[in-house]
């Protein structure tokens, strides 16, 4: 069974430019998250997916940051446009549900550089 | 409020001894979950294990089992028998009911190092 799977895997942009990152969740998994990582700390919750529906973005920057899940399948996370602050690590995870019980799975993640 | 507290950033532990990393965590809902993931220098966050509220039994998964402790609300993960290869960032977590559904928790995570 394949993982989740994300791209690129390293991304470097100047600042002010646009920048998306894809993800693939495994398959069957309804729930999906796209977290942001800083150096030396926990994932932080961007955004959740239930199927289509984003149940959850309250700590996504919405000034600058969107997302997508059209199909229910697959996700987008775009910057537009990139700061210095957002160099960072983007993980995304999925689950089968959002339950209690549900272990997540990560995908590599994608390492954004912002010069 | 911090769901999750991880006090130790870094530890050390000699190959083939055991070694303890602590978590304790705050929700007031009676059902949640606690996992554990490692976090190799790649990157890639990596399950563990997980226990649920409710379980009366400590969870084992091969080397690896979670002292829950419900009272003191902790859920410290004990390696035994530690390999090179366990050295990495190790994070707690806790999926706990918000007013959005489930939410993930995260600590700040433990960096551990096995001295050969």
């Amino acid at each position: 069974e394949a993982g989740v799977v994300q791209s690129p895997r390293y991304k470097i942009i100047e600042k002010k430019q646009p920048v998306a990152f894809w993800c693939n969740p495994i398959s069957g998994h309804n729930t999906l998250y796209w977290y942001l990582q800083n150096l030396g700390q926990g994932p932080e919750l961007l955004i959740r997916y239930e199927n289509e529906e984003a149940v959850d973005d309250s700590q996504l920057p919405k000034d600058r940051f969107s997302a997508e899940r059209l199909k229910g399948v697959d996700s987008t996370l775009k910057i537009q446009p990139a700061e210095l602050g957002d160099s960072a690590v983007y993980l995304c995870a999925s689950s089968v549900t959002s339950g209690s019980s549900y272990e997540q799975y990560f995908g590599p993640g994608t390492r954004l550089t912002v010069t | 409020a911090q769901k999750i507290t991880q006090t130790q950033p870094g530890m050390f532990v000699q190959e083939k001894e055991a070694v303890t990393l602590d978590c304790t965590y705050d929700t007031s809902d009676p059902s949640y979950g606690l996992f554990w993931y490692k976090q190799p220098s790649s990157g890639e966050m990596i399950f563990l294990i997980y226990q649920g509220s409710y379980d009366q039994q400590n969870a084992t998964e091969g080397r690896y089992s979670l002292n829950f402790q419900k009272a003191r609300k902790s859920a410290n993960l004990v390696i035994s028998a530690s390999q090179l290869g366990d050295s990495a960032m190790y994070f707690c977590a806790m999926s706990a009911p918000s007013n959005t559904g489930n939410q993930f928790y995260f600590g700040t995570g433990t960096s551990l190092t096995v001295i050969p």
